[in-house]
């Protein structure tokens, strides 16, 4: 089956830092990527939607400002948190689609915790 | 504004006995909807979909029903197996490419 991976699996950095999480997919190319966060106990909410070679189309409340999304190649998506905060400790998931199939692959998840 | 619910946080059930794990939904534009099941700090795992045109998917021992006039659909799982145990969620598009939106989740266990 279709793999995506994302990197790192967890990180902890200082309010004010930035950081930068990677989405792959591995076995495939994927036009589009999706990045999600989950708060605990609550459902995945999506954030953005990326497709490769333009703009991410931010979803309302998002601030694409703070939420960097670069799609640049076809199987490689990454998400900079800017200027990060306490507020944004979350979990971070993304995930992928084939141009010919609707289903999305998800990774494993980035865990965030800001300081 | 919640578009998909999931009602039970939890369920608990017994080994070999039926799963069953609801979901509402207000959009009626939606027509293509997933399950997916989660393990802790892990991506979700797609398990199995419907359109809007079937009311009824069947896929091993999971199985799910969509009743569209009551924006309902429920997934079951039997025999119910101890690796059941996860969260599942369910999720709604507006077609089978557009982005989802997923419920609240619901924790299963599933006792020996």
């Amino acid at each position: 089956g279709a793999v995506v991976s994302q990197h790192p699996s967890w990180v902890i950095c200082k309010s004010g830092t930035s950081v930068k999480i990677e989405c792959r997919s591995l076995d495939f190319q994927a036009t589009t990527m999706f990045w999600y966060r989950q708060f605990p106990k609550q459902s995945l909410m999506l954030m953005a939607t990326s497709n490769e070679g333009s703009k991410a189309t931010y979803e309302q409340g998002v601030e694409k400002d703070k939420f960097l999304i670069n799609h640049a190649s076809l199987t490689l998506s990454t998400l900079t948190v800017t200027s990060a905060h306490p507020e944004d400790s979350s979990f971070y998931i993304c995930s992928a689609r084939e141009l010919l199939y609707n289903e999305q692959f998800f990774g494993p998840g980035t865990r965030l915790t800001v300081l | 504004d919640q578009q998909v619910k999931q009602n039970s946080p939890s369920l608990s059930v017994q080994e070999g006995r039926i799963s069953i794990l609801n979901c509402d939904y207000t959009n009626s534009m939606f027509d293509y909807f997933l399950w997916y099941k989660k393990y802790p700090a892990e991506g979700p795992t797609f398990l199995i979909s419907i359109s809007s045109i079937k009311d009824k998917n069947e896929d091993g021992r999971f199985t799910v029903f969509l009743n569209k006039s009551a924006k309902h659909l429920s997934l079951h799982i039997v025999p119910s197996q101890p690796g059941d145990s996860a969260v599942y969620f369910c999720a709604a598009s507006t077609g089978t490419a557009s982005k989802l939106t997923f419920g609240t989740g619901t924790r299963l266990q599933v006792t020996l």
